[in-house]
């Protein structure tokens, strides 16, 4: 069965600080692994994806992640965080099975401080 | 990226109505939507698979008589909500995959219900 976790309901970081909000999951056979943001009362925007190749991925609004096959972990970082960076987070995975639905991690809320 | 539309993004209703919530995927064909429920505070729950021109595949304990998918074309499913009561009263999104099969998912801006 397909699981993510997110281990920490919230990350407080002052603006211009770097950081990481964590994730770790399990799935059979390789993953998909996806991040996404969501601000509050709306629908959830795509911030980045690991398909396959360089484990260390790119993303809107200058996030990353990177994909650690040995931690089955896919972290999700940023250098210098923005206010505006403030919302929900949820970090998602599926098998590469054709038809699989996403599962979701119960989210992390960002909170960045001026 | 692609865009999916839902509608409506909030409505009320009284209790013992149905409720019927639109999908779109707008410059996309979709042969497999899907369904999630949203409680406050807390994750997505996955409900249903819907695949076009077939029946949906819903998840466990999620009640298929109560929660009506219907995806008659590439572009449109819809979740109905029948003799809906407070407790369905929730955030529902729906999501749609923008070939190739890699794709991210690609969600509407959820609709709340709201079940008084």
């Amino acid at each position: 069965a397909q699981s993510v976790a997110q281990p920490e309901d919230q990350v407080n970081v002052a603006e211009g600080n770097p950081l990481t909000v964590k994730c770790t999951y399990s799935v059979s056979g390789n993953p998909y692994l996806f991040w996404y943001v969501q601000y509050p009362n709306r629908g959830l925007q795509f911030l980045l994806k690991y398909i396959t190749g360089d484990n260390l991925v790119k993303g809107s609004y200058g996030f990353e992640a990177e994909f650690n096959k040995s931690q089955t972990s896919f972290h999700l970082k940023k250098p210098s965080a923005l206010v505006s960076d403030s919302a929900l987070y949820f970090c998602a995975v599926r098998s590469n099975q054709a038809g699989t639905a996403l599962i979701f991690g119960k989210g992390t809320t960002l909170s960045v401080s001026s | 990226g692609a865009v999916v539309s839902q509608h409506p993004s909030w409505v009320i209703c009284k209790s013992g109505t149905s409720v019927k919530i639109e999908c779109r995927s707008l410059d996309f064909q979709a042969t497999t939507m899907f369904w999630y429920r949203q409680f406050p505070k807390q994750s997505l729950m996955l409900m249903a698979t819907s695949n076009e021109g077939s029946k949906a595949t819903y998840e466990q304990g999620v009640e298929k008589d109560k929660f009506l998918i219907n995806h008659a074309s590439l572009t449109l499913s819809t979740l109905t909500v029948t003799s809906a009561h407070p407790e369905d009263s929730s955030f529902y999104i729906c999501s749609a995959r923008d070939p190739p099969a890699t794709g991210e998912l690609f969600f509407g801006e959820g609709s709340r219900l709201t079940v008084l």
